[in-house]
């Protein structure tokens, strides 16, 4: 069964600075790999996604994903964060024939000023 | 546009009532999704269906049970309601897969269920 992982409940950053937000998962073969947000009070949407090709994939907002096979990651990143970012964010992972992904508990991004 | 709408958005209810939860998308998506988020548990599948006339259970279905007579609907119904399913649900829909892969979720901006 797949699991995924994202490190830390929490990350704490300082309007500016760099966003790091990772996300690793177990898979036998190569999956599709999703990170969603959620703003307060509302549902999640599709920040960004990798299924084939480039492994560096960019979304809204400014964030961008990569890819690494070798390491069975996909760290989302945005080099300078805005207080717009507060948010939860979810990693997701699917198998190619399975439409059920499997997310990670989410980790809450706070911006300071 | 289309979108995936959620009521009610807010709820109380007591213990033992039967609570229905609609959700309806104008995606024309195959699939719906239930889900149910709680602190410390992230998201948990309650119900999933691929399309008109089927559903399936999740991870966590136990007195939970949904159906689906048509494509744009997925009501949830808790037929006798716990304080154990206090929680925020969410109703999420996706299309078949292309040739791009899996399609990502779409979701609803979810409804909170209080049970006293």
């Amino acid at each position: 069964a797949q699991s995924v992982t994202q490190l830390g409940s929490h990350v704490s950053v300082s309007e500016g600075a760099l966003v790091l937000l990772r996300c690793n998962y177990s898979s036998s073969v190569p999956p599709y790999l999703f990170w969603y947000v959620q703003y307060p009070n509302q549902g999640l949407q599709l920040l960004l996604k990798y299924t084939t090709g480039a492994t560096l994939v960019k979304g809204i907002n400014g964030f961008e994903a990569e890819f690494k096979k070798s390491e069975t990651s996909f760290h989302l990143t945005k080099p300078s964060a805005h207080m717009s970012d507060a948010a939860e964010y979810f990693c997701a992972v699917s198998e190619w024939g399975s439409y059920i992904p499997t997310f990670g508990r989410g980790t809450s991004l706070i911006v300071h000023p | 546009d289309a979108e995936i709408t959620q009521s009610p958005r807010h709820k109380i209810t007591e213990t033992g009532r039967q609570v229905t939860l609609a959700c309806h998308q104008t995606w024309n998506h195959n699939n719906m999704f239930w889900y149910r988020q709680d602190l410390g548990h992230g998201l948990r599948l309650i119900h999933y269906s691929y399309g008109v006339h089927d559903t399936n259970k999740g991870e966590v279905s136990d007195g939970y049970s949904v159906s689906r007579s048509n494509t744009e609907d997925l009501p949830l119904t808790l037929e006798s309601a716990a304080s154990s399913q206090t929680s925020v649900y969410f109703c999420a829909s996706s299309n078949r897969a292309s040739s791009e892969g899996v399609g990502e979720l779409f979701f609803g901006e979810g409804s909170r269920l209080t049970v006293l």
